[in-house]
Order: structure tokens, then sequence, then C-alpha cells
């Protein structure tokens, strides 16, 4: 089975730089994946990391290490804007794709 | 434009009545999920097709069927709602799911089942 670990809540100043961490325990790993979501939408895609190392987006950038089963999502130069709730899910040797809780951001002036 | 569409929004039926939530995609996809988000539990995969005629089980499929008898869309019914199924369910579909392809999300279905 899958066993996917990030924290529940975290809040961060505008302007700011947060880390939210995910750790993953699964049977066979094919990827994992970081998504935002607003209240009451749907995720939206954010990135996506299959080899260690880091992959930067604009503001965003996330982190993989396999051998930790460990990855981060950093948000740089926050916005009041990226007050949302960030998914990580991981995709497993045969395609299905496990969710995290998510990790609700709150950004504040 | 390219999207994921699912019918109705909003339901509120009672325990044992049948029902179909419809998912449509425009973007000749071969990949198309249903996920349940509830809260505390985050999002969990139902059931995956990887193309025509092809599906599996994901994580919580008890009490729901899908089919996919063309590309484009596919179906997720609850052939005897229960309460516990009440829930945010979203359709999502990918142009593989083998490749760094993301899903994309239509824009989720509210069930209440009293």
């Amino acid at each position: 089975g899958q066993n996917i670990d990030q924290p529940t809540e975290m809040t961060a100043t505008e302007g700011a730089i947060v880390q939210i961490n995910c750790t993953y325990q699964t049977s066979g790993f094919n990827g994992l994946f970081w998504y935002q979501q607003h209240a009451g939408e749907a995720p939206t895609f954010l990135s996506y990391n299959v080899l260690d190392g880091l992959e930067e987006k604009g503001r965003f950038s996330s982190f993989l290490s396999r051998s930790k089963g460990y990855s981060y999502l950093l948000l740089k130069e926050l916005q009041m804007k990226d007050s949302a709730s960030y998914l990580c899910a991981v995709k497993n040797a045969g395609n299905m794709l496990t969710f995290g809780g998510g990790t609700r951001l709150m950004v504040k002036p | 434009e390219a999207q994921v569409t699912q019918n109705p929004r909003y339901l509120i039926t009672v325990t044992g009545k049948k029902l179909t939530v419809t998912c449509s995609q425009n973007m000749n996809h071969e990949y198309m999920s249903w996920y349940r988000q509830d809260p505390g539990l985050g999002l969990r995969q139902i059931y995956y097709s990887m193309n025509v005629e092809v599906t599996d089980k994901g994580d919580v499929p008890e009490g729901y069927k899908v089919s996919r008898k063309e590309k484009r869309n596919f179906p997720l019914i609850l052939e005897s709602p229960s309460p516990n199924q009440t829930s945010l369910y979203f359709c999502a579909s990918s142009p593989s799911p083998g490749g760094t392809y993301e899903q994309y999300f239509g824009p989720g279905t509210r069930l209440t089942v009293t």
C-alpha cells in the first residue's frame, strides 16, 4: 500500500518563503505530483518529479529524494492568492495515484 | 475550450436510489479517473481507466461502478447509494498515465445521500 504524510496546516506572511514537506512510503514509485486547490475548486497541477533533485517553475519549486521518500514544495514571494491547499500525490508502478491529505496554507498580510 | 465536464454539479438523493454522475472530456485523453474528497481524508481514487473498455479499481471502489465505452466519457454509477457516499466527487483526465502528464480535473460534483 501507500502512505503519504504532509502537515495539515501552515501559516506564512505575504512576501515570505514557505516550504511544504511531504513524506511517502509506496510499493513501487513512478513519480510525485504537487497540486494546488483553492477552497471549493478543483485541483490544478503545479509540478511533477520523477528523478532526484529540484524542479523550478517561476515562484514554485519542487524537490524530490527517492531514497528518503521525501519531497517538498517551495513557494517564494508569497502572495495572498497562494492561500490554498497543496496536495502531494504519488504514482505507483501500476499508475494508480494516491494523494496525501493536503496542507492548508494561509498567507497573512 | 479544453475541459473536463461533470454533471450534475450538485445532487441530493435518498438511500438506495440509483444515480449516475457523468464525466466528459474533449481533449482526446486516454486516461480518466474518479476521486472522492472528504475532510481529513484528502482525495481518494475510486476507479481509473487507461483506455476504452479498460477500467481498474483505485483505493475505494466499493459501492461504485464505472464504464468506458467511448474515449471521451467515463460515468460513475452508484447502484444503491448510502449516506457514507456523501462526498465531493472529481473526475479527471490525462493524455497518458505513464509519463509526466498532469491530470486535468473537472469542477466537482457535491453529492448528499440522506
